[in-house]
């Protein structure tokens, strides 16, 4: 198994200017998060979905779109870039029930910058 | 929105140390878990705690859930340069689609 895989690693963005971050899971996981990490800080929710279809807002949303079509893809959305959705965005998926195996796995995370 | 806190903010220890953190809420949570972040990485699950009192092990890591579910603590024994890195709590509620609040991490330093 892959994992949690995430793309671009790196992305440099202007002011205003949209784009995809892509995730993926082959683990079959219903559960999917996309999370924000600024410098120093812990983590904070932006949205999340609990299986294909079905999304919703987390802590911090505004600025961010996501769409769940599938089981395995989670992409979130940038419409309009602004300087201060500059961060490293990580995604994360988790099973069902309890258990190492079955919490919330971390991809190797986004760093993207906006100018 | 809440964020634990950890204490300390960092830490730095020699090889061969003990290490002890903690973190602490406002409101309850039934499940903690504890992760490793290393630069440039996303977070790694080291262990997963479900019971007010429980204390488990993984390893050199020992962490127990606060018996007021409030509160959990990490000890990592005879620490190793590989130990480096950020720790984070995360608490989460089942029925909550296992969202997590995640703490504000303790940085790691290990000199030889």
């Amino acid at each position: 198994n892959a994992g949690v895989t995430q793309t671009p690693k790196f992305r440099i963005l202007k002011i205003g200017q949209s784009m995809t971050l892509q995730c993926a899971q082959d683990m079959n996981h219903n559960y999917m998060y996309w999370y924000r990490q600024d410098p120093g800080m812990g983590l904070k929710l932006i949205y999340y979905s609990v299986g294909a279809g079905i999304t919703d807002k987390g802590e911090v949303p505004n600025g961010y779109n996501v769409s769940r079509s599938t089981t395995e893809d989670f992409p979130l959305r940038l419409e309009l870039a602004a300087p201060s959705q500059t961060s490293v965005y990580f995604c994360a998926s988790r099973g069902r029930g309890q258990g190492l195996n079955n919490e919330q796995f971390f991809g190797p995370g986004t760093r993207l910058t906006v100018l | 929105g809440q964020q634990l806190n950890q204490s300390p903010q960092s830490m730095f220890i020699q090889e061969g140390e003990d290490v002890s953190m903690n973190c602490t809420s406002s409101s309850i949570f039934n499940t903690w878990l504890w992760y490793k972040q290393d630069p440039g990485e996303g977070p790694v699950l080291l262990i997963a705690l479900y019971k007010a009192g429980e204390l488990t092990s993984n390893g050199r890591l020992t962490a127990q859930f606060g018996i007021t579910r409030k509160d959990s603590f990490l000890n990592i024994s005879a620490s190793i340069p590989s130990d480096v890195g950020i720790y984070f709590c995360a608490g989460l509620n089942t029925g909550t689609a296992s969202k997590l609040t995640f703490g504000t991490g303790t940085r790691l330093q290990v000199t030889l």
